[in-house]
């Protein structure tokens, strides 16, 4: 079964750092861009960022909440996708999803949307 | 870009008919897509790049729009629909959601 499974996210203080994984299965993930998606309690989706394929870099973008502080990286080799999360603030408590972004190559790179996502993992900044 | 949904949220009933609004800050092309969200689920995607449905998304979900102002319909509301639904632009980064609608029961 194609899946994210995402890991990492508990309880952690403000201006702390945490790391969470987005582990992949049942596809080809070098082939994939990965975006991070979260949502605070009773609120709605906030893109985080996304890191392209290494065949197109493997570059990334943030939105501005994070920028600066979150890096997004990418193991092909091991098939994660890391969130490197530092200086934590409260306002960064939320469910944490992964996301694969399905795209077209030709004639150029093109990201469409996000198709499978992860159960999500919390992050509790207090 | 600012995406601005509306309604926040709508009560309906079976067999309805339900559109939801979606409106960028700036001309965003076709580069749109809509996801569901059920209560504490991972959202799912519906439409891509404004129009396309899904593999797996029932025909009477459907989408249209272009520039700044986009539609989602359901054309006739099933029990399984009621949840929230999000639009997204695609066109430029950093990635935005709309605040999201969420439809009721009635």
């Amino acid at each position: 079964e194609v899946q994210l499974v995402e890991s990492g996210g508990g309880l952690v203080q403000p201006g702390r750092s945490l790391r969470l994984s987005c582990t992949a299965s049942e596809f080809t993930f070098r082939h994939y861009a990965v975006s991070w998606v979260r949502q605070a309690p009773g609120k709605g989706l906030e893109w985080v960022g996304f890191i392209r394929p290494t065949i197109y870099g493997g570059t990334t973008e943030y939105d501005a909440s994070v920028k600066g502080r979150f890096t997004i990286s990418r193991d092909d080799s091991k098939s994660v996708v890391y969130l490197q999360m530092n200086s934590l603030k409260i306002e960064d408590t939320a469910v944490y999803y992964c996301a694969r972004i399905f795209m077209a190559t030709i004639p150029q790179p093109y990201y469409y949307g996000m198709d499978v996502w992860g159960q999500g993992t919390t992050v509790t900044v207090s | 870009i600012q995406l601005t949904q509306s309604p926040s949220s709508l009560s309906a009933s079976v067999g309805d008919r339900v559109t939801i609004t979606c409106r960028a800050s700036q001309g965003i092309s076709t580069s749109l897509t809509w996801y569901q969200q059920k209560p504490g689920k991972a959202p799912k995607i519906l439409i891509y790049e404004t129009s396309t449905l899904q593999s797996g998304v029932p025909s009477r979900f459907s989408g249209s729009g272009s520039g700044t102002d986009f539609t989602l319909t359901i054309s006739s509301l099933q029990p399984e629909d009621f949840a929230t639904y999000y639009c997204q632009q695609v066109n430029s980064y950093p990635s935005t959601f709309g605040g999201g609608t969420k439809v009721e029961i009635k």
